[in-house]
């Protein structure tokens, strides 16, 4: 199985700051296609967890410009570039290069 | 732009089979556009992804739980189908319906999600 690794865990954040988290995967998640097959969620509290950013670096419709993905092979980043209250929840990376599909532990953001 | 939503006993007792439903609406299922599957989140946990079913009828299933995972499609009602038997306690979660659509990248990402349906294992 790809073991998916974020850091950090916990992200306290001050409103209108940047925030990032780092996904690392055990396996190379880029496809001879090109695409990197790693995605980010994000679940707020109380709520199902929802498309943030697709194949490593696409924002899903509707998503908010100050977020952005980057990385390529095992090593992915989430950017926020200035944090709203509204982002407070948990931040999924997941892998869909091969199954089982397999997700981070989740990275809490929080506003200080 | 699909909406899915859960259906299925909250309850269901030790060595028995948990059975549910995702309801489709805003789309057919039956396109070839989607494929759909089912992840679970213990309470205070993470993701688990359950499997996941294709247009061709194929599945593909955690390996942790494939011996007891049967997902299944009822295209005359726009509807899928989670069972998982032989339920313990490790089996509490709530339950996600999810769906993607399918891409030139052959990307399995999950663009749409129910609200999660939480299911208790008694003894």
């Amino acid at each position: 199985d790809i073991v998916m690794t974020q850091s950090p865990l916990s992200l306290p954040v001050t409103p209108g700051e940047p925030a990032s988290i780092s996904c690392r995967s055990s396996q190379s998640l880029l496809h001879s296609n090109g695409y990197n097959s790693l995605d980010w969620y994000l679940q707020k509290p109380g709520q199902s967890p929802h498309l943030l950013i697709y194949l490593a670096s696409n924002r899903a419709s509707g998503v908010p410009d100050r977020f952005s993905g980057s990385g390529s092979g095992t090593d992915f980043t989430l950017k926020i570039s200035r944090v709203e209250a509204e982002d407070v929840g948990v931040y999924y990376c997941m892998q869909g290069q091969q199954t089982p599909i397999t997700f981070g532990q989740g990275a809490r953001l929080e506003i200080k | 732009q699909l909406q899915l939503q859960e259906s299925g006993p909250g309850l269901v007792k030790a060595s028995e089979t948990l059975s549910l439903t995702c309801t489709v609406s805003g789309d057919s299922i039956s396109s070839s556009r989607y494929y759909s599957g089912w992840i679970r989140q213990p309470p205070g946990k993470g993701l688990e992804w359950i499997g996941t079913i294709y247009y061709s009828g194929s599945t593909d299933y955690n390996p942790s739980l494939k011996s007891r995972v049967t997902i299944s499609v009822d295209t005359s009602k726009n509807q899928f189908s989670l069972k998982l038997s032989s339920v313990t306690a490790a089996d509490t979660a709530v339950y996600y319906c999810v769906s993607g659509m399918a891409t030139i990248s052959g990307a399995r990402t999950f663009d749409y999600w129910g609200q999660g349906t939480l299911v208790t294992v008694s003894s």
